[in-house]
Protein backbone atom coordinates (compact mmCIF):
# COMPACT_ATOMS: atom_id res chain seq x y z
CA UNK A 1 0.00 0.00 0.00
CA UNK A 2 0.85 3.84 -0.61
CA UNK A 3 1.27 5.50 2.54
CA UNK A 4 1.05 9.02 2.88
CA UNK A 5 2.25 11.73 5.15
CA UNK A 6 1.51 15.38 5.79
CA UNK A 7 3.09 18.11 7.68
CA UNK A 8 2.25 20.17 9.64
CA UNK A 9 -0.24 17.91 11.37
CA UNK A 10 -1.45 20.91 12.71
CA UNK A 11 -1.64 24.41 11.43
CA UNK A 12 -2.53 27.77 13.41
CA UNK A 13 -3.15 30.42 10.77
CA UNK A 14 -3.75 34.19 10.99
CA UNK A 15 -6.33 35.77 8.38
CA UNK A 16 -4.92 37.17 5.70
CA UNK A 17 -1.55 35.23 5.86
CA UNK A 18 -0.45 32.71 3.64
CA UNK A 19 -0.70 29.43 4.59
CA UNK A 20 0.99 25.59 3.18
CA UNK A 21 0.35 22.04 3.57
CA UNK A 22 3.12 19.37 2.61
CA UNK A 23 2.05 16.04 1.72
CA UNK A 24 4.78 13.08 0.62
CA UNK A 25 3.78 9.36 -0.54
CA UNK A 26 5.57 6.57 -0.37
CA UNK A 27 5.53 5.99 -4.09
CA UNK A 28 5.85 8.02 -7.18
CA UNK A 29 2.19 9.12 -8.18
CA UNK A 30 3.09 10.05 -11.20
CA UNK A 31 1.22 8.12 -13.83
CA UNK A 32 2.67 7.53 -18.05
CA UNK A 33 -0.01 10.27 -18.98
CA UNK A 34 2.01 12.57 -17.41
CA UNK A 35 -0.28 13.33 -14.27
CA UNK A 36 0.05 13.21 -10.86
CA UNK A 37 -2.63 11.44 -9.11
CA UNK A 38 -2.74 13.33 -5.87
CA UNK A 39 -6.13 14.97 -4.80
CA UNK A 40 -6.63 17.23 -1.68
CA UNK A 41 -10.10 17.47 0.71
CA UNK A 42 -10.85 19.68 3.72
CA UNK A 43 -13.50 18.68 5.79
CA UNK A 44 -14.81 21.71 7.62
CA UNK A 45 -16.31 21.37 11.24
CA UNK A 46 -19.60 20.00 11.00
CA UNK A 47 -19.46 19.08 7.31
CA UNK A 48 -18.86 16.51 5.10
CA UNK A 49 -15.64 16.18 2.65
CA UNK A 50 -14.62 18.45 0.27
CA UNK A 51 -12.56 18.20 -3.08
CA UNK A 52 -10.27 21.16 -3.54
CA UNK A 53 -7.75 19.77 -6.32
CA UNK A 54 -7.50 17.28 -8.34
CA UNK A 55 -4.77 15.90 -10.25
CA UNK A 56 -2.26 17.39 -8.17
CA UNK A 57 -2.75 21.49 -9.22
CA UNK A 58 -6.82 21.43 -10.85
CA UNK A 59 -8.78 23.46 -8.81
CA UNK A 60 -12.40 21.55 -8.30
CA UNK A 61 -15.40 24.01 -9.66
CA UNK A 62 -16.18 26.41 -7.04
CA UNK A 63 -13.15 26.45 -5.24
CA UNK A 64 -11.70 29.81 -5.00
CA UNK A 65 -8.44 30.63 -6.93
CA UNK A 66 -6.78 31.03 -2.92
CA UNK A 67 -6.31 27.73 -2.91
CA UNK A 68 -3.47 26.00 -5.20
CA UNK A 69 -1.85 23.07 -5.46
CA UNK A 70 1.76 21.52 -6.98
CA UNK A 71 4.77 19.14 -6.62
CA UNK A 72 5.29 15.88 -8.97
CA UNK A 73 6.41 12.46 -7.95
CA UNK A 74 6.45 11.88 -4.22
CA UNK A 75 6.21 15.40 -2.97
CA UNK A 76 3.07 18.05 -3.06
CA UNK A 77 2.22 20.98 -1.52
CA UNK A 78 -1.40 22.96 -0.89
CA UNK A 79 -1.20 26.46 -0.92
CA UNK A 80 -3.66 28.74 0.60
CA UNK A 81 -2.67 32.41 -0.39
CA UNK A 82 -4.79 34.54 2.40
CA UNK A 83 -6.18 32.37 4.81
CA UNK A 84 -10.02 33.36 5.81
CA UNK A 85 -11.27 32.33 8.80
CA UNK A 86 -14.10 30.25 6.60
CA UNK A 87 -10.58 27.88 5.98
CA UNK A 88 -10.72 26.49 9.29
CA UNK A 89 -10.89 22.07 9.03
CA UNK A 90 -8.61 19.30 8.13
CA UNK A 91 -7.03 19.06 5.35
CA UNK A 92 -6.36 15.87 3.87
CA UNK A 93 -4.70 14.83 0.68
CA UNK A 94 -5.44 11.59 -0.93
CA UNK A 95 -3.29 8.86 -3.52
CA UNK A 96 -5.84 8.56 -6.59
CA UNK A 97 -3.31 6.21 -8.87
CA UNK A 98 -3.52 3.00 -7.29
CA UNK A 99 -6.19 1.09 -7.07
CA UNK A 100 -6.80 1.42 -3.13
CA UNK A 101 -6.94 5.46 -2.39
CA UNK A 102 -4.94 6.09 0.84
CA UNK A 103 -5.45 9.18 2.18
CA UNK A 104 -2.69 11.43 4.70
CA UNK A 105 -3.41 11.63 8.33
CA UNK A 106 -4.28 14.97 8.27
CA UNK A 107 -3.57 18.80 8.82
CA UNK A 108 -5.87 20.82 11.26
CA UNK A 109 -5.56 24.47 10.47
CA UNK A 110 -7.10 26.72 12.34
CA UNK A 111 -7.46 30.29 13.23
CA UNK B 1 -28.23 19.64 -7.62
CA UNK B 2 -25.83 16.89 -7.88
CA UNK B 3 -26.53 14.72 -4.54
CA UNK B 4 -25.86 11.72 -2.09
CA UNK B 5 -28.09 10.99 0.54
CA UNK B 6 -26.84 8.00 2.94
CA UNK B 7 -28.92 6.20 5.58
CA UNK B 8 -29.29 3.13 7.39
CA UNK B 9 -26.80 3.85 9.90
CA UNK B 10 -27.21 3.03 13.84
CA UNK B 11 -26.00 1.27 17.14
CA UNK B 12 -25.03 -2.06 16.58
CA UNK B 13 -23.35 -4.99 19.20
CA UNK B 14 -19.92 -6.33 17.76
CA UNK B 15 -20.64 -9.33 15.68
CA UNK B 16 -23.74 -7.63 14.20
CA UNK B 17 -24.55 -6.46 10.62
CA UNK B 18 -25.79 -3.42 9.33
CA UNK B 19 -26.46 -2.27 5.76
CA UNK B 20 -26.59 1.22 4.47
CA UNK B 21 -27.52 3.07 1.51
CA UNK B 22 -26.61 6.03 -0.67
CA UNK B 23 -29.28 7.72 -2.91
CA UNK B 24 -28.11 9.32 -5.62
CA UNK B 25 -29.98 12.10 -7.67
CA UNK B 26 -29.35 15.17 -9.93
CA UNK B 27 -26.75 13.53 -12.04
CA UNK B 28 -26.62 10.20 -14.42
CA UNK B 29 -26.17 7.68 -11.21
CA UNK B 30 -25.11 4.72 -14.08
CA UNK B 31 -22.19 7.15 -15.57
CA UNK B 32 -20.30 7.15 -12.42
CA UNK B 33 -18.07 5.04 -10.18
CA UNK B 34 -18.34 5.27 -6.25
CA UNK B 35 -16.46 5.26 -3.19
CA UNK B 36 -17.65 4.67 0.83
CA UNK B 37 -15.31 6.52 2.60
CA UNK B 38 -15.30 6.75 6.82
CA UNK B 39 -14.33 9.20 9.32
CA UNK B 40 -13.53 7.47 11.84
CA UNK B 41 -13.20 9.32 15.41
CA UNK B 42 -9.88 10.60 16.58
CA UNK B 43 -8.02 9.00 13.07
CA UNK B 44 -9.04 10.51 10.10
CA UNK B 45 -10.57 9.84 6.31
CA UNK B 46 -10.52 6.03 5.47
CA UNK B 47 -11.21 4.99 1.97
CA UNK B 48 -13.36 1.73 2.23
CA UNK B 49 -14.77 0.60 -0.96
CA UNK B 50 -14.95 1.46 -4.60
CA UNK B 51 -17.67 0.02 -6.90
CA UNK B 52 -17.72 1.02 -11.02
CA UNK B 53 -20.18 2.19 -12.87
CA UNK B 54 -21.50 -1.66 -14.21
CA UNK B 55 -20.39 -3.08 -10.74
CA UNK B 56 -17.58 -5.03 -12.92
CA UNK B 57 -14.45 -3.55 -10.63
CA UNK B 58 -15.31 -3.66 -7.21
CA UNK B 59 -12.02 -3.33 -4.41
CA UNK B 60 -11.98 -2.95 -0.49
CA UNK B 61 -10.32 -2.00 2.09
CA UNK B 62 -7.97 -4.58 3.66
CA UNK B 63 -9.32 -4.33 7.20
CA UNK B 64 -12.89 -4.71 5.95
CA UNK B 65 -12.10 -7.53 3.20
CA UNK B 66 -14.24 -10.57 3.55
CA UNK B 67 -16.83 -8.25 5.81
CA UNK B 68 -18.21 -5.89 3.58
CA UNK B 69 -19.71 -5.92 0.80
CA UNK B 70 -20.62 -2.92 -1.44
CA UNK B 71 -23.32 -3.17 -4.52
CA UNK B 72 -25.29 -0.96 -6.71
CA UNK B 73 -28.35 -0.72 -8.33
CA UNK B 74 -28.36 1.90 -11.22
CA UNK B 75 -32.17 1.41 -12.11
CA UNK B 76 -32.80 2.76 -8.56
CA UNK B 77 -30.06 5.23 -8.41
CA UNK B 78 -28.90 3.57 -4.76
CA UNK B 79 -25.33 1.67 -3.61
CA UNK B 80 -25.06 0.10 -1.00
CA UNK B 81 -22.77 -1.64 2.25
CA UNK B 82 -23.84 -4.60 3.77
CA UNK B 83 -21.29 -4.69 6.67
CA UNK B 84 -21.26 -8.26 8.46
CA UNK B 85 -18.80 -9.19 11.60
CA UNK B 86 -18.95 -5.17 12.72
CA UNK B 87 -16.10 -4.35 15.46
CA UNK B 88 -15.49 -1.42 17.64
CA UNK B 89 -13.05 -0.45 15.13
CA UNK B 90 -15.34 0.18 12.33
CA UNK B 91 -17.52 2.85 14.35
CA UNK B 92 -17.18 5.79 11.76
CA UNK B 93 -19.35 8.70 9.89
CA UNK B 94 -19.61 6.46 6.24
CA UNK B 95 -20.14 8.61 3.32
CA UNK B 96 -20.34 7.35 -0.08
CA UNK B 97 -18.55 9.98 -2.96
CA UNK B 98 -18.57 9.94 -6.77
CA UNK B 99 -15.47 9.12 -8.00
CA UNK B 100 -14.43 10.06 -11.46
CA UNK B 101 -10.53 9.01 -11.60
CA UNK B 102 -9.32 12.12 -13.11
CA UNK B 103 -11.87 14.94 -11.03
CA UNK B 104 -11.60 13.27 -7.39
CA UNK B 105 -14.19 12.41 -5.22
CA UNK B 106 -16.33 15.80 -6.45
CA UNK B 107 -20.05 14.82 -4.82
CA UNK B 108 -20.09 13.97 -1.27
CA UNK B 109 -23.25 12.65 0.95
CA UNK B 110 -23.70 14.15 4.71
CA UNK B 111 -22.79 10.64 5.89
CA UNK B 112 -24.32 8.18 8.40
CA UNK B 113 -23.01 7.27 11.50
CA UNK B 114 -22.03 3.81 12.78
CA UNK B 115 -21.44 2.90 16.44
CA UNK B 116 -20.18 -0.72 17.47
CA UNK B 117 -20.57 -1.36 20.97
CA UNK B 118 -22.04 -3.66 23.21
Amino acid sequence: DIVMTQSPLSLSVTPGEPASISCRSSQSLLHTNGYNYLDWYVQRPGQSPQLLISLASNRASGVPDRFSGGGSGTDFTLKISRVEAGDVGIYYCMQALHTLPTFGPGTRVDI
Amino acid sequence: EEQLEESGGGLVKPGGSLRLSCAASGFIFISYSVNWVRLVPGKGLEWVAFISPNSDHIYYADSVKGRFTVSRDNAKKSLYLQMNSLRAEDTAVYYCARHSRDEGMDVWGQGTTVTVSS
